[in-house]
């Protein structure tokens, strides 16, 4: 069974930086891309990030570049998401999502499955 | 990449169909056959129901089905049930010059 499992969540300041995990289990970790999505509360979802399944290939909405960084370590089938400079606008639900490996080990607009989020709160 | 455009919300009656429209532009839906949508229902994660406009996954109903016609990409629900109440959210890949992809803003669907 496929289980994705964020944690890292919680209150920042602005400016300030906080890494999210997720750990991954049920599958090929290093077979799928994965990425980040979130959701700020009471609205949409807003795709993040993505990493291939080797981890030589990241991507990031125009967002979020130069301030998040994305990695995978697929020896403890754990994604990452270094938040730095965090903005109030950033505070959301953030969830790892797997990609179902359509395009092999590169990344999709497909997820198939997802974790349960964990809430990143920027406030003073 | 602008977010797709969708209807705030729907609604419907048990056993009736519904659609739900997904409108984009030449440079995401109109250019891949890569439209996903996904259903919310609230506190929860999303779940995945159409991909690859048309193709559903495994153990999603066949109640649920997408197609897509040039800039639009719609998912109609037949045979409304209760448990179709939800927030349903279209996706498209949106890259030209590098990996991008696009949400809709999400439509609440209402089974009254």
């Amino acid at each position: 069974e496929v289980q994705l499992l964020e944690s890292g969540g919680g209150l920042v300041q602005p400016g300030g930086s906080l890494r999210l995990s997720c750990a991954a289990s049920g599958f090929t970790f290093s077979s799928y891309a994965m990425s980040w999505v979130r959701q700020a509360p009471g609205k949409g979802l807003e795709w993040v990030s993505a990493i291939s399944g080797s981890g030589g290939s990241t991507y990031y909405a125009d967002s979020v570049k130069g301030r998040f960084t994305i990695s995978r370590d697929n020896s403890k089938n754990t994604l990452y998401l270094q938040m730095n400079s965090l903005r109030a606008e950033d505070t959301a639900v953030y969830y790892c999502a797997k990609d179902p490996g359509l395009t092999r080990e590169l990344p999709s607009n497909t997820f198939d499955y997802w974790g349960q989020g964990t809430l990143v709160t920027v406030s003073s | 990449q602008s977010a797709l455009t969708q209807p705030a919300s729907v609604s419907g009656s048990p056993g009736q169909s519904i659609t739900i429209s997904c409108t984009g532009t030449s440079s995401d839906v109109g250019s891949y056959n890569l439209v996903s949508w996904y259903q919310q229902h609230p506190g929860k994660a999303p779940k995945l129901m159409i991909y690859e406009v048309s193709k559903r996954p495994s153990g999603v109903s066949n109640r649920f089905s997408g197609s897509k016609s040039g800039n639009t990409a719609s998912l109609t629900i037949s045979g409304l049930q209760a448990e179709d109440e939800a927030d349903y959210y279209c996706c498209s890949y949106a890259g030209s010059s590098t990996f991008d992809v696009v949400f809709g803003g999400g439509t609440k669907l209402t089974v009254l």
